[in-house]
C-alpha cells in the first residue's frame, strides 16, 4: 500500500486556469505538508497542517489555498495559474507535530510521488 | 538568514567511497536529515542526526558536528544505483525543515 499518494501525477494546463492536487496519507500521521520543488531542485515549504489546522503558511501567493477535510488528506487548490507555477509539488507527512518539541525519528517526513505541473 | 550549503555535483567511481559535505547556518538546530532523490522521484529518508558523531547504517554513514555547523554523508562501496541527488535538511528552532539544493552524485563504472 502506498503510504503517501498524490493525484494527479502529471498536470498540464493553460495559464489562468484553476486546478487542484490531492494528497492522502494512510500512516496515521498528524502533520502534512506541501512543498514546491523548482527547476533548481530547491524544496520550499508552502503549507503545513497539523490535525486539520494550518500551522505554517509561508509567503506563497493567496492563489494557493490548502484544504484539509481530515487529518489524512491535504489538498492544494491553485487559482489563476501562472507560468511560474510550473514545478513539481510534493506532499509529505510526519508523525510529530511541528510544535510538539519532539526530537526523534518520528520527525522523518514521508513524501508522496510528486505532481509535475506544467503551465503553458 | 538561514542557509544550507552543499556541493552542486560530485563524480565518483563504482566501488569507491564518496563524502558529501553539508554546512548550515540556521536559527536554532533540532536535527539534520539526509535524503536521497533519484531523478523524477520523491526524496526518500536516509539518516537523521541530532547529536554529534557518526551514525552508521549499512553502506551509508552520516556525521554531525553542531559546533561547526557541519555534516557529511559517507557512501561506501558505491553502486550505480547510488547515482542520485542527496539533500541535506536542517530542522530549525521552530521545527521547520530548511532544505539544501542537493548534491547530484554521478557514479561512473
Amino acid at each position: 500500500d502506498t503510504a503517501v499518494s498524490q493525484t494527479p501525477k502529471y498536470l498540464v494546463t493553460q495559464m489562468g486556469n484553476d486546478k487542484s492536487i490531492k494528497c492522502e496519507q494512510n500512516l496515521g500521521h498528524d502533520t502534512m505538508y506541501w512543498y514546491k520543488q523548482d527547476s533548481k531542485k530547491f524544496l520550499k515549504i508552502m503549507f503545513s497542517y497539523n490535525n486539520k489546522e494550518l500551522i505554517i503558511n509561508e509567503t506563497v501567493p493567496n492563489r494557493f489555498s490548502p484544504k484539509s477535510p481530515d487529518k489524512a488528506h491535504l489538498n492544494l487548490h491553485i487559482n489563476s495559474l501562472e507560468l511560474g507555477d510550473s514545478a513539481v509539488y510534493f506532499c509529505a507527512s510526519t508523525q510529530a507535530s511541528a510544535s510538539s518539541g519532539q526530537m526523534s525519528f518520528q520527525e522523518t517526513q514521508y513524501f508522496g510521488p510528486g505532481t509535475r505541473l506544467l503551465v503553458l | 538568514g538561514q542557509n544550507i550549503d552543499q556541493p552542486t555535483e560530485m563524480t565518483a567511481t563504482e566501488g569507491a567511497i564518496v563524502q558529501i559535505n553539508c554546512t548550515y547556518q540556521t536559527s536554532g538546530f533540532n536535527g539534520l536529515f539526509w535524503y536521497q532523490q533519484h531523478a523524477g522521484e520523491a526524496p526518500t529518508f536516509l539518516s537523521y542526526n541530532v547529536l554529534d558523531g557518526l551514525e552508521e547504517k549499512g553502506r551509508f554513514s552520516s556525521f554531525l558536528s553542531r559546533s561547526k555547523g557541519y555534516s557529511y554523508l559517507l557512501l561506501k562501496e558505491l553502486q550505480m544505483k547510488d547515482s542520485a541527488s542527496y539533500l541535506c535538511a536542517v530542522t530549525d528552532s521552530n521545527y521547520q525543515l530548511i532544505w539544501g539544493a542537493g548534491t547530484k552524485l554521478i557514479i561512473k563504472p
